[in-house]
């Protein structure tokens, strides 16, 4: 079983379209987060959640909006998508907050077109 | 915040041979410090850890030394395999967690 899964693994859309991406884990723990890998590999944290609870903000554009309907699970929606955005995102999880030892998803290439 | 200075890729290594990328730190207090590796395709995951000055991480035949003094990281093998290729990254352990720019390896037969 996958610990920590993403769907899709690949999103090529029009700009201006919205998106989701749905990541689970499966370990029990409880905290989540998103991370967001540039084509250079330079990897930046956008969101981290703890039992449901939004922790972590950095700046990132209100046109994305994270969800965690349970712990187990963590949701991006992307709103207007704009080219700037095409990346690859990370989803991973954290058996608690403060904990600096993660686990990553395979992760979701979003191509805007 | 805490940041990572990585030396910049990509390094591309014969098999055998010896690796050492190097990694260098500024954070608050004195945490773990880290590397995950990123084979193609994958997420990240953790390499190795080290949890106080002067230990030594050491994972799969890799190792890194907690240098408080030089506040340094430095990652080290000493033969490479071809299925090593992959990109490393080094972290300060305060959380966030806060990556380098990651260091592409490429080992050829």
């Amino acid at each position: 079983d996958t610990a920590v899964s993403q769907t899709p693994k690949y999103l090529v859309t029009q700009m201006g379209n919205d998106k989701s991406i749905k990541c689970e884990q499966n370990l029990g723990h409880d905290t989540m987060y998103w991370y967001k890998q540039d084509s250079k590999k330079f990897l930046k944290i956008m969101f981290s959640y703890n039992n449901k609870e939004l922790i972590i903000n950095e700046t990132v554009p209100n046109r994305f909006s994270p969800k965690s309907p349970d712990k187990a699970h963590l949701n991006l929606h992307i709103n207007s998508l704009e080219l700037g955005d095409s990346a690859v995102y990370f989803c991973a999880s954290s058996p608690r907050q403060g904990e600096s030892i993660q686990y990553f998803g395979a992760g979701t290439r979003l191509s805007v077109l | 915040g805490d940041s990572v200075t990585q030396m910049e890729g990509p390094v591309t290594l014969s098999e055998e041979a010896f690796l050492t990328i190097n990694c260098t730190y500024t954070a608050t207090g004195y945490p773990s410090l880290f590397w995950y590796v990123q084979y193609p395709g994958e997420g990240l995951q953790l390499l190795l850890k080290a949890t106080k000055a002067d230990d030594k991480g050491s994972n799969k035949g890799f190792e890194a030394t907690y240098r408080k003094e030089t506040t340094s990281f430095h990652l080290e093998k000493g033969s490479v395999q071809v299925s090593d290729s992959a990109v490393y990254f080094c972290a300060p352990g305060n959380t966030p967690l806060v990556f380098g720019k990651g260091t592409r390896l490429s080992v050829i037969a």
